[in-house]
């Protein structure tokens, strides 16, 4: 089973910062990637795919790369409503879906 | 506009059962992968299990904390997916999620979840 593991496990930025989040994979998922955001209460929403699509109707300021094990989630400059939980998930033969642990993105 | 809205959670003691239900709408419900996601209270998020489009075989697969006490279900007909909950457990308290799959491999869009408690 390929493992997830997402860095930092909390991050403290300010409105305006750039926040970088890392995602690592046990093996190579290829650019089977996608990050999603979750806030209280609600649902996740995709975000980005293919390790670096963004999803439909997503900021331009949410950008994704990486391929093979290592991956990251960059936001360019955090707006209010960004601060929330942020969860990778990969795709491969089995399970075919996994999540990583998620990074908690806090207002400091 | 996509629309996906689960039914069906509640007060459940352990060894019992519970049928999910997700009403779909908004696009082309018989074409699509399926799947159902937990979250149990606090923690982070578990793919529970699939079903693929009658087109694709309708099989389904399961996460192993789960296999053979879940069973998932379609009626294309009704727009409706199913989750067949039985021998619950207390670790399988979780809100339940069904989502959309899109390229085989992402969960494009997602119900509002609904809450399924194990205790005695």
């Amino acid at each position: 089973e390929i493992v997830l593991t997402q860095s930092p496990a909390t991050l403290s930025l300010s409105p305006g910062e750039r926040a970088t989040l890392s995602c690592r994979a046990s093996q190579s998922v290829s650019s089977y990637l996608a990050w999603y955001q979750q806030k209280p209460g609600q649902a996740p929403r995709l975000l980005v795919y293919d390790a670096s699509n963004r999803a439909t109707g997503i900021p331009a300021r949410f950008s994704g790369s990486g391929s093979a094990t290592d991956f990251t989630l960059t936001i360019s400059s955090l707006e209010p409503e960004d601060f929330a939980v942020y969860y990778c998930q990969q795709r491969s033969n089995w399970p075919p879906y996994t999540f990583g642990q998620g990074t908690k993105l806090e207002i400091k | 506009e996509v629309q996906l809205v689960e039914s069906g959670g509640g007060l459940v003691k352990p060894g019992g059962s519970l049928r999910l239900s997700c009403a779909a709408s908004g696009f082309t419900f018989s074409n699509a992968w399926m799947t159902w996601v937990r979250q149990a209270p606090g923690k982070g998020l578990e793919w529970v299990g699939r079903i693929k489009s009658k087109t694709d075989g309708g099989t389904t697969d399961y996460a192993a904390p789960v296999k053979g006490r879940f069973t998932i279900s379609r009626d294309d007909s009704k727009n409706t997916l199913y989750l067949e909950m039985n021998s619950l457990k207390t670790e399988d308290t979780a809100v339940y999620y069904c989502t959309r799959v899109i390229k085989s491999s992402y969960f494009d869009y997602w119900g509002q979840g609904t809450l399924v408690t194990v205790s005695s």
